[in-house]
């Protein structure tokens, strides 16, 4: 079945470092994929997005480019703060369109911890 | 901005008690969605839920578990003999019908403790 397989974290920056999450998938088909972020003590809100080959989703300084070919939705960020402490979640659906009461599934998470 | 609101925020239960877990979706939200999260672990799928029936279930929503959307505006998730490893962040989530992107727009959670 499909699946999402996320870097281990936890993942400890200082401040303005540069950040790269890395994320791959397994599905059939050409699925929707995106990144949630969950503060903490808080739900998962949706960062970003893309649905087909070649988007780059972005939103707040980060992005992530769907590449089809190599099955991966790598998240970064050119500098990093302190807020950006969270947990994140890469998850994938259905295609557009195909099913649209489809569920998400997600990667195990990958916690960021940001030093001052 | 319309929001998916959980309540209760944090439940304590006592081993084989029925807890029931309430969700008040995005109001012309269309799609249903209950997925858990044990501590530290990743967000798994619960259930789906369309049109007054289930969509899809998981291998995790056993006989314990039901859904219910007693009237136009809650969603509710019961366990009906509640276990140890029912102890989770249990979130809701909805969707509206005529996205073609697939997002989900999700509630903060109800914690369950389970003793």
């Amino acid at each position: 079945g499909d699946s999402v397989t996320q870097m281990e974290g936890p993942v400890t920056l200082s401040e303005e470092a540069f950040l790269t999450i890395n994320c791959t998938y397994t599905a059939t088909g050409y699925p929707s994929l995106f990144w949630y972020v969950q503060y903490p003590g808080e739900g998962l809100q949706l960062l970003l997005k893309a649905t087909k080959a070649d988007d780059k989703g972005s939103n707040k300084g980060f992005e992530a480019t769907y590449r089809k070919e190599t099955t991966s939705f790598h998240l970064e960020k050119g500098s990093v703060q302190v807020s950006d402490s969270a947990v994140y979640f890469c998850a994938l659906s259905d295609p557009p369109g195909y099913n649209q009461g489809g569920k998400l599934i997600f990667g195990q998470g990958t916690e960021l911890s940001v030093k001052p | 901005e319309p929001e998916v609101t959980q309540t209760p925020s944090h439940q304590v239960t006592q081993m084989g008690q029925e807890v029931i877990l309430r969700c008040v979706p995005i109001s012309n939200h269309l799609y249903f969605y209950w997925y858990r999260q044990i501590l530290g672990q990743k967000v798994e799928f619960l259930v789906s839920f369309y049109n007054n029936e289930i969509s899809e279930k998981s291998e995790i929503f056993d006989d314990q578990f039901s859904v219910e959307r007693p009237d136009g505006s809650n969603f509710t998730l019961k366990i009906r003999s509640t276990k140890l490893e029912d102890s989770a962040m249990y979130f809701c989530a909805s969707k509206a019908g005529d996205t073609g992107t697939g997002e989900l727009f999700f509630g903060e959670g109800s914690r369950l403790t389970v003793l």
